[in-house]
């Protein structure tokens, strides 16, 4: 099965720009993986921010993109704000339909 | 849009079966393309469990596959897991999340005696 990665941690200061990335074991993420990121605060669900690899869904904020970069999948945070700390997740969609999640970034507003 | 809310036993014994309902409210998931199940052990990350399509075309994560059945039920607007031959590895919170990212708030399932 693919394993699909993320930076385990990555720090940001308030305002500035950080880029998360989702790469993939069998080679470059394309569109056709479909990726989908996710923010989770503590004891709260997963939230949708991004969906078929940058749509942005109506309740995420419009700091928050998504795209392609050098055969990953990445997510933009631009001006990052205090209740932007929180687990992101990113999942891809492979052939046969299966899904693989990655294992997360814990990313800190400091 | 679509409000999703998981409901089901918070306990299961080992060896037994998991069920789980998910009821969308404020919307319909006949226009989903997909419905799906995922799982968060108690201080990890996500695990994918599997789909069922609009079409009631059903893919599961091959380290399920033989334990795990999604279903829907259409005209009740919900779907459903099953998960059998459970342990205390399939202690999580159970979310149910439809097609385009809508998520339910989360079922916490134990296994235990």
């Amino acid at each position: 099965q693919a394993v699909v990665t993320q930076e385990p941690s990555l720090a940001v200061s308030p305002g500035g720009t950080v880029t998360l990335t989702c790469g993939s074991s069998t080679g470059a993420v394309t569109s056709g993986h479909w990726t989908y990121w996710f923010q989770q605060r503590p004891g709260q669900a997963p939230r949708t921010l991004i969906y078929d690899t940058s749509s942005r869904h109506s309740w995420a904020p419009a700091r928050f993109s998504g795209s392609l970069l050098g055969g990953k999948a990445a997510l933009t945070l631009s001006g990052a704000q205090p209740e932007d700390e929180a687990d992101y997740y990113c999942c891809l969609y492979y052939s046969g339909g299966r899904v693989v999640f990655g294992g997360g970034t814990k990313l800190t507003v400091l | 849009q679509v409000q999703l809310q998981e409901s089901g036993p918070g306990l299961v014994k080992p060896s037994g079966t998991l069920s789980l309902t998910c009821t969308a409210s404020a919307g319909s998931i006949s226009t989903s393309q997909w419905c799906s199940w995922v799982r968060q052990p108690p201080g990890k990350g996500l695990e994918w469990i599997g789909q069922i399509s609009q079409r009631g075309t059903t893919s599961y994560n091959p380290s399920l596959t033989s334990r795990v059945t999604i279903s829907v039920d259409k005209s009740k607007n919900q779907f459903s897991l099953t998960l059998t031959s459970v342990t205390a590895a399939d202690t999580a919170v159970y979310y149910c999340s439809s097609h385009p990212g809508y998520w339910g708030q989360g079922s916490l399932v134990t296994v235990s005696s």
